[in-house]
């Protein structure tokens, strides 16, 4: 069965430091590989994505960091601020042509003032 | 422009009854996705709509059955609850066709408790 792993579960950073999320997944026929956001309440939200032809990509704060051949992928966030505390999820997409979304378990990112 | 929206918001039903929840997609979109949330869990996939068919099925048994409206809404059924079915339902909606790089909307999801 196609799995993604995520660590760590939850996660404490200070205003202004940088947050890491680690993910790993056991399976190499997949696609494209979403970071969701999820605030309380409400459902999840696209924040990045990259492809494994890619090794790296940057939008504003946050960066993706991809490892295809040890089949990792982290998710940075620079600078973190209070309004980044939220429940971050890394997903796979597998080949096959839609996108049914793999999601690991969860990182609670909590900033800290 | 609305989002995705979904309905109820919350819901509590007993064991052994039937539930059904509604979805609404994004304008535009044409595919649905399902996805069970247990407490503490990332999204486990159950199942895509796409022209009122399902297309992809996740590790959901038979209870879990579903349907897709010409105008593109669709309903999630499960029937003979348990209680391990607790769990935020949430749907998604993607277009032309949900490839892998349409991006996937959700909604907010319904809490659904079984009692």
């Amino acid at each position: 069965q196609q799995q993604v792993k995520q660590s760590p579960q939850s996660l404490i950073v200070q205003k202004g430091g940088i947050s890491i999320i680690n993910c790993a997944y056991e399976n190499t026929a997949f696609d494209y590989f979403p970071w969701y956001q999820q605030f309380p309440g409400k459902g999840p939200a696209l924040l990045i994505a990259i492809r494994p032809d890619v090794s790296e990509k940057k939008e504003g704060r946050f960066t993706i960091s991809f490892n295809k051949s040890a089949k990792q992928f982290s998710l940075h966030i620079m600078d973190s601020q209070p309004g980044d505390s939220a429940t971050y999820f890394c997903a796979a997409i597998p080949s096959g042509g839609y996108n049914k979304l793999i999601f690991g378990a969860g990182t609670r990112l909590a900033v800290h003032p | 422009d609305a989002g995705v929206t979904q309905s109820p918001t919350h819901l509590i039903k007993t064991r052994g009854q039937q539930v059904t929840l509604r979805c609404s997609p994004k304008s535009g979109h044409d595919t649905v996705s399902w996805y069970q949330q247990a407490l503490g869990q990332g999204p486990q996939f159950i199942f895509q709509y796409y022209e009122e068919e399902e297309r992809q099925r996740g590790n959901f048994p038979d209870r879990f059955s579903g349907h897709q409206f010409p105008n593109y809404s669709s309903e999630l059924n499960v029937n003979a609850l348990l209680l391990g079915d607790s769990a935020l339902y949430l749907c998604a909606s993607s277009s032309t066709g949900a490839r892998w790089n349409s991006p996937l909307h959700f909604g907010n999801g319904t809490r659904l408790t079984v009692t």
